[in-house]
């Protein structure tokens, strides 16, 4: 089936902390998956982005690991910030024309 | 640069009527996708456009429908308004099937 979920609803950490925001995705045939932050008020924002053929793949204080052999992608934040406080949701793409979202991580940044 | 621009940001109808939703794409983007938004969800996939054609739909029923135009803007429209479909419809652009760029949404409450 189709279907991107996330492990935690919630996450809280304090500034200048690292986040961790967790997803698990259930179709094998996906190649291509995206992190977005969206904030209130406002559509989701890409983050980063990695393909099927990558584990690894860094940008500025953001970092995204895939583990294709369990199906698990996770987004780090270094030194998370005030202004990182947002909803988190990984996105898959089978390589067809649609996105598929997860249902999202609402981080807290706690100053 | 303009980014994506959606219209109206907030309306209301009742059950049984319709509404028109209108997107602007990013300046060079050529393909549209519409999203549905459900409060405290992520975005669910409703269909994409692509040289005015719907390139593929997601799983929603035929009362929505939407239509591109040549300057690449598109419109989503929705029959028979049913109070489920209250949510943030999103429309996103993108240059193919490249990054994707959100709007800030259309909220739609169904009374």
């Amino acid at each position: 089936g189709e279907s991107v979920g996330l492990h935690l609803p919630t996450l809280s950490v304090q500034e200048g902390d690292n986040s961790i925001i967790n997803c698990a995705y259930s179709n094998s045939a996906s190649d291509y998956f995206i992190w977005y932050k969206q904030e209130s008020g406002k559509g989701p924002q890409f983050i980063i982005d990695i393909r099927s053929n990558m584990d690894k793949r860094q940008g500025q204080r953001v970092t995204v690991l895939l583990n294709k052999t369990v199906k698990h992608l996770s987004l780090q934040i270094a030194a998370t910030q005030p202004g990182d406080s947002a909803v988190y949701f990984c996105a898959e793409n089978t390589g067809g024309f649609k996105t598929i979202f997860g249902a999202g991580t609402r981080l807290f940044v706690k100053a | 640069d303009a980014g994506v621009t959606q219209s109206p940001t907030h309306l209301i109808k009742t059950r049984g009527q319709q509404v028109t939703l209108r997107c602007s794409p990013k300046s060079g983007h050529d393909t549209v996708s519409w999203y549905q938004q459900a409060l405290g969800q992520g975005p669910q996939f409703i269909f994409q456009y692509y040289e005015e054609e719907e390139r593929q739909r997601g799983n929603f029923p035929d009362r929505f429908s939407g239509h591109q135009f040549p300057n690449y803007s598109s419109e989503l429209n929705v029959n028979a308004l049913l109070l489920g479909d209250s949510a943030l419809y999103l429309c996103a652009s993108s240059f193919g099937d490249g990054e994707l760029f959100f709007g800030e949404g259309s909220r739609l409450t169904v009374l």
